[in-house]
């Protein structure tokens, strides 16, 4: 069972070049998220997604953006890149209200660092 | 945007020694409290997901009790070892939403033979 697998794990990119993260869940899980994590700091949330069709921002959303096309995949594009976008992204799953207690399921990380 | 504080930032402690660490929330429209553990090199997997006031969860020698009125939550490992150094989270859902986690800074353990 794959889980939630994120590609690619490692990038570095230019100030002002675009991108994509890809985040696949094999697990039906309709709630996916994706998160950034600073040193000193706790994960912060990006983008969320309730379902297919459905996405809504979380605290730090700005320079980002995201689709759900399907349950499956839950892609982050960073439009311009900026050094202050360097980070480790986190993209997690988990099942809905009423279907289990709620965890998040994470993907392993990908390591951005914008030059 | 609410806040989650954990305390302390860090700790070491010896092989065999016990050992807790506190999560603080708002205790206004509470919902849920999520614990997490971190390896280095890994990604954060959940311990608990705490519902209920004086809930009280148990996963091997590691335990976690709930208050909600008052706002935190306490994380107690029974007897480190040293496969217990990680970085432990705990996260709660704002504006509402489900999944919506804000996490807190963590607690990191190191744990020495």
């Amino acid at each position: 069972n794959a889980g939630v697998t994120q590609t690619p794990k490692f990038q570095v990119l230019k100030t002002g070049q675009s991108m994509t993260l890809q985040c696949a869940q094999d697990m039906n899980h309709e709630y996916m998220s994706w998160y950034r994590q600073d040193p000193g700091m706790g994960l912060r949330l990006i983008h969320y997604s309730v379902g297919a069709g459905i996405t809504d921002q979380g605290e730090v959303p700005n320079g980002y953006n995201v689709s759900r096309s399907t349950t499956e995949d839950f892609p982050l594009r960073l439009l311009s890149a900026a050094p202050s976008q360097t980070s480790v992204y986190f993209c997690a799953s988990s099942r809905p209200p009423g279907q289990g207690p709620g965890e998040l399921f994470f993907g392993e990380g990908s390591r951005l660092t914008v030059l | 945007i609410l806040n989650v504080e954990q305390s302390p930032q860090s700790l070491h402690v010896q092989e065999g020694d016990s050992t807790n660490f506190t999560c603080s929330f708002p205790s206004s429209n509470f919902y849920a409290l999520h614990w997490y553990r971190w390896e280095t090199a890994k990604s954060p997997e959940a311990l608990f997901v705490m519902t209920l006031n004086g809930d009280e969860k148990k996963k091997g020698r590691i335990s976690a009790t709930l208050n909600t009125k008052e706002g935190y939550s306490y994380l107690y490992i029974k007897g480190s070892q040293p496969e217990d150094s990680a970085t432990y989270l705990c996260a709660f859902p704002f504006s509402g939403g489900y999944n919506k986690l804000i996490f807190g800074a963590g607690t990191r353990l190191a744990v020495h033979p």
